[in-house]
Order: structure tokens, then C-alpha cells, then sequence
């Protein structure tokens, strides 16, 4: 079974560009997760999509993150257009439907503005 | 608020000793409580989870965790520690009511030869 991949691995962008970074989770997970992490901080919530709706996105830092997941299969989180405080690293999950299932991540992008 | 915190940012054991990294939490209503390592250029993988039933849980590679409500606690250990779990270590908590993760700031582990 194929994990959760993500696209890029690495971005360095110039402030007030915008990236674009993909995830492609689980075949069948209608859970998927975007989080952050910043500086060496903790890792945060960004949004939750349940298929294609979004379930949360209390976590969402303002209006310059824009993320999809069009037919429910995989889903693109936009910054458009990057500051500097938005460097870190961008985790993607997936998981089952179920409360009780755990979270399978990607290997992260890492985005780095200058 | 829900919170988790890991006291430690660096945890140093020597290889054969037993290792032990330390996670509290904060919730509303029941936690369901989890553990992940992340090695280099890796993402997060799974190790354990306390969804409930009995307190200690088992996980991969060696690793267990015990639940303890009381003191708000769920600690990760391994009886032997060994070179190759050194990584870093994240624990996570999700109230019952939700399905987002509320992380811990990570423990480095480094297990000396």
C-alpha cells in the first residue's frame, strides 16, 4: 500500500510569490490533514477535509492559504503570496473514517521564503 | 484549551539502558492519545495510540506507553534502548469530540553507543 506523498519535497520561494504544494493521501482515506511546523516549534493543525468539504480549517493562519481537495482525491494548500513567517515545514495525513484511526503522514515540504 | 506538552527537548540514554520520554496533556473530554518518531528527511510515523481499555499499550518496534488519568500522563518507554531509535519523538493528543492532532513540541532522543 502506498503511503501519503507529498509534491515538492523542498521549495524556496521569493516573499510575495506564490507556491503551490500537493498531497496525495491513502487510496481510500477520506481523511485529510494539512499541518505546520514552524522553527523547530510544535507541529499545528491547519485544516481537516472529510472527501472533497472542509471539515476544519480553524487553523488556517489568514486569507493568503487557499487549500482544495477537488473530487476528494488529493489536495493542494496555496500561499499566495508567501511572507516570510510562513516558512516551515508542510505535513500532509490521511486516515480512515473512524475517531479511533490514527493519522498516516507524508514526508513534509519543506518551504522556505526569502 | 487542549495542550500537550514534552518537557524534555533532548533525551540522552545509553544503548541497552531502558528510555523514557515524557508527555502530559490537557483535554476536555476523553483523550485519545498518540505517539509518533520522525527520523531524518522522514515523515511522522506511527508508533502507539490509547484509544482505551487497559493502560499500558504496546507498539512498534519495542516501544510502549502507559495511560495514567490521574496524573494526566502518557510517557513513551522502551525496556532497551537501542542506537537506531535515536529520532525525534512527538506525542499528540485528539479530544473525543475531534479529529485534529494538538501536538507536543517533539523530544529529541539520542542513544549513545
Amino acid at each position: 500500500e502506498a503511503g501519503v506523498t507529498q509534491f515538492p519535497s523542498h521549495s524556496v520561494i521569493e516573499k510575495g510569490q506564490t507556491v503551490t504544494l500537493r498531497c496525495d493521501p491513502i487510496s481510500g482515506h477520506d481523511n485529510l490533514y494539512w499541518y505546520r511546523r514552524v522553527m523547530g516549534k510544535e507541529i499545528k493543525f491547519l485544516l481537516h477535509f472529510v472527501k472533497e468539504s472542509k471539515q476544519d480549517e480553524s487553523g488556517m493562519p489568514n486569507n493568503r492559504f487557499l487549500a482544495e481537495r477537488t473530487g476528494g482525491t488529493y489536495s493542494t494548500l496555496k500561499v499566495q503570496p508567501a511572507e516570510l513567517e510562513d516558512s516551515g515545514v508542510y505535513f500532509c495525513a490521511s486516515s480512515q473514517w473512524t475517531l479511533y484511526n490514527e493519522q498516516f503522514f507524508g514526508p513534509g515540504t519543506r518551504l522556505t521564503v526569502l | 484549551a487542549q495542550s500537550v506538552a514534552q518537557p524534555e527537548d533532548q533525551v540522552n540514554v545509553a544503548e541497552g539502558n531502558p528510555l523514557t520520554v515524557k508527555c502530559t496533556y490537557s483535554v476536555s473530554g476523553n483523550p485519545y492519545l498518540f505517539w509518533y518518531v520522525q527520523y531524518p528527511n522522514r515523515g511522522l510515523q506511527f508508533l502507539l495510540k490509547y484509544i482505551t481499555g487497559d493502560n499500558l499499550v504496546k507498539g512498534s518496534y519495542g516501544f510502549e506507553a502507559e495511560f495514567n488519568k490521574s496524573q494526566t500522563s502518557f510517557h513513551l518507554k522502551k525496556p532497551s534502548a537501542l542506537v537506531s531509535d535515536s529520532a525525534l519523538y512527538f506525542c499528540a493528543v485528539r479530544d473525543s469530540g475531534t479529529y485534529k492532532y494538538i501536538f507536543g513540541t517533539g523530544t529529541r532522543l539520542k542513544v549513545l553507543a
